[in-house]
């Protein structure tokens, strides 16, 4: 059973557009959510995170809100750039004794047109 | 600095068969995550080390195995090797326990693994 969900596979967005992103996630024991980002023929890079304790969390050109009643993230990217086409994952991690490893999405694969 | 380096980037292996996926994590770094992405699948969860033990393992059956060496780097083991083995294995590490609850992961570029 998929405990975090990236609904829409793919994203098309005009380059200086918002670029939205979303994730729902089902356990209420995640406390810790982050962002990655894949590009082709490399490893998932870290892009921006936020603890359940906030609501929003921004760097730069991302902004990551978390709504925790509804169990849901999101991803802003404003303005979109052509360089940000890539999947991005949604990951989430438990408050546990389990240890530190992530939950991920099935990604979501962005294009920002020119 | 180096980051996270896999090997090989390609195996191709038959039904049956064993193989062994390595990994080189970032200097000072003393976990190593294992993850499996699966056509159509986002990452799976497998096994984490730290410090040299094996500290949880994902939803996986017993074929799926490792170990951590006391330079840090870690390898994979899949025996026994299925169709439905067929996906991009990527490594990730990252400061270890001690780095606390908002430790990130690096990941390696990954290792695709076919199974004929």
């Amino acid at each position: 059973d998929q405990q975090v969900k990236q609904n829409s596979p793919s994203l098309s967005v005009q380059e200086g557009r918002i670029s939205i992103l979303n994730c729902d996630y089902t356990n209420s024991m995640f406390d810790y959510f982050l962002w990655y980002k894949k590009y082709p023929a490399e490893g998932p890079t870290f892009l921006i995170s936020i603890s359940s304790i906030k609501d929003k969390n921004e760097d730069g050109r991302f902004t990551v809100f978390l709504n925790k009643s509804a169990k849901h993230l999101s991803l802003h990217i404003v303005p979109s750039q052509p360089g940000d086409s890539a999947v991005y994952f949604c990951a989430v991690r438990s408050n546990s004794n389990s240890g530190y490893a992530l939950n991920f999405g099935k990604g979501t694969s962005l294009l920002v047109t020119p | 600095e180096a980051g996270v380096t896999q090997s090989p980037t390609h195996l191709i292996k038959t039904r049956g068969q064993q193989a062994t996926l390595r990994c080189s994590p970032i200097s000072g770094h003393t976990s190593v995550y294992w993850y499996q992405q699966a056509l159509g699948l986002g990452l799976q969860f497998l096994l984490w080390y730290d410090e040299g033990e094996e500290r949880n393992r994902g939803n996986f059956p017993p074929r799926f195995s490792g170990r951590q060496f006391p330079n840090y780097s870690s390898e994979l083991n899949v025996n026994a090797l299925e169709l439905e083995d067929s996906a991009l294995y990527l490594c990730a590490s990252s400061w270890g326990l001690a780095g606390g609850p908002r430790n990130e992961q690096f990941f390696g570029p990954g290792t695709r693994l076919t199974v004929l």
